[in-house]
């Protein structure tokens, strides 16, 4: 089942704060954020896996509450790069499918 | 440069004909995805492959197939196009099928059926 990404699109002024909300309704092992520019490919911001391991190489910060199954990209003082579509992807706890479940994206659009 | 590449960066095609789109993965990752983006819509998944073997399907039509090949490239086989097949395809490659790892995407391929 497809998380729900919260909200589906927010306006900010450079160096203010965002939250980008991900939910699912299922026991979740993983939970991945992308950024996506306008056509360009999706690019890898951090992996959240349950036990509270993380993996990412950008200096953003995220959260996973196993006990709601949601997940919480934050994005301080952010720039005028931050722009762009963001992603989550989710994989199930004992889910033998193969394959992330994607969120609808988050827009994301930052003003000078 | 992501590392896993692309070909070709844009095709534009008939209604009716078939086209292969190819990917190389970045170099040690075992996993290959294919993706469907239509205009500023979400990520379709198609088909997972690791290691040559197919792990996973989505809602990928009958005219469509993949494969991965044993230097781990795969290909994209779209047969009998439809204006609505027009769209980017992405690919995507990552260490193994643990979902443990992040993917790392290709620049994609715009594909216009005319």
């Amino acid at each position: 089942q497809q998380p729900v990404q919260s909200p589906q699109a927010v306006i900010l002024r450079e160096g203010e704060d965002a939250v980008i909300n991900c939910s699912s309704s299922k026991a979740l092992y993983s939970v991945h954020w992308y950024r996506q520019k306008h056509g360009e490919a999706p690019v890898f911001l951090m992996i959240l896996l349950k036990g509270g391991e993380q993996k990412g190489h950008e200096k953003i910060s995220a959260s996973f509450n196993e006990k709601k199954q949601q997940s919480s990209l934050y994005l301080t003082a952010s720039q005028l790069s931050y722009s762009g579509t963001y992603f989550c992807g989710t994989h199930g706890m004992g889910d033998s499918n193969y394959q992330l479940i994607w969120g609808a994206g988050t827009k994301l659009i930052i003003k000078p | 440069d992501s590392g896993v590449t692309q070909t070709p960066k844009h095709l534009i095609t008939a209604t009716g004909q078939r086209v292969t789109l190819r990917c190389s993965p970045r170099s040690g990752d075992l996993s290959v995805y294919w993706y469907q983006q239509s205009l500023d819509q979400g990520l379709q998944f198609l088909i997972h492959y690791y290691n040559g073997e197919e792990r996973a399907k989505g809602n990928i039509l009958e005219r469509f197939s993949a494969q991965q090949f044993p230097d781990l490239h795969s290909e994209l086989n779209l047969s009998s196009l439809e204006l609505g097949d027009s769209a980017l395809y992405f690919c995507a490659s990552s260490v193994d099928s643990s979902m443990s790892y992040g993917y790392t995407f290709g620049s994609g391929t715009r594909l216009t059926v005319v």
